[in-house]
């Protein structure tokens, strides 16, 4: 299967710093990634969909200027949490778009949990 | 509003039984489909998907799809407790680049 890489895999901040978290397709080129968010015990929340080279489209209710998410090549997605607060603090998975047309496939990478304190 | 439905769950089975884990959706216009299992603490790992009506078979996992029904399943053979995790359905739309998810339904084999 396809690789998604994340970094960090957990980050600890204090409340009002900026944390930037980075998803890398590793074995394909990915014009789309997606950005999404996990609170215990609940789904997944889609946050955003990240397009190489434009802006990225942001689900109703998710602040784009307090999650910044930069698609600048085509195994490269950031999301930037900016001025944290402890209600900020979840689990954010990045997915990747492999294939074409009827054929894509979403694949997830390993997550980053963020803990603000 | 598109939507994806499962069962919440648990649904326990014993050890070496057949899982089947459901799921329906309400666009029509839906053309492919997921299954993803998530671990506790983790995140989602696709298993399978399947675009065509009828059955896909890969190791001890079947999906089956009816269009006509809007329904969708995952059937996983000799269950073993290595497989107790959420199996999450995930449909996407023609015409879109976006998946609509389900909540998933959580799955417990006994040893």
């Amino acid at each position: 299967g396809a690789v998604v890489s994340q970094h960090p895999s957990w980050v600890i901040c204090k409340s009002g710093t900026s944390v930037k978290i980075e998803c890398r397709s590793l074995d394909f080129q990915a014009t789309t990634m997606f950005w999404y968010r996990q609170f215990p015990k609940q789904s997944l929340m889609l946050m955003a969909t990240s397009n190489e080279g434009s802006k990225a489209t942001y689900e109703q209710g998710v602040e784009k200027d307090k999650f910044l998410i930069n698609h600048a090549s085509l195994t490269l997605s950031t999301l930037t949490v900016t001025s944290a607060h402890p209600e900020d603090s979840s689990f954010y998975i990045c997915s990747a778009l492999r294939g074409s047309s009827s054929q894509e496939t979403q694949y997830f990478g390993p997550g980053t949990r963020l803990l603000v304190l | 509003q598109k939507e994806v439905e499962q069962n919440s769950g648990p649904l326990s089975v014993p050890e070496g039984a057949i899982a089947s884990l459901n799921c329906t959706y309400s666009d029509r216009g839906s053309q492919s489909f997921f299954w993803y299992r998530q671990y506790s603490g983790k995140s989602p790992e696709l298993i399978m998907f399947i675009y065509s009506n009828g059955d896909k078979e890969d190791g001890r996992f079947t999906a089956q799809l009816n269009k006509a029904s809007q329904y969708v399943s995952l059937l996983i053979r000799d269950s073993q407790p290595s497989d107790s995790a959420t199996y999450l359905c995930a449909v996407k739309s023609s015409g879109t680049y976006k998946y609509i998810f389900g909540t998933g339904t959580r799955l417990k084999v006994l040893a």
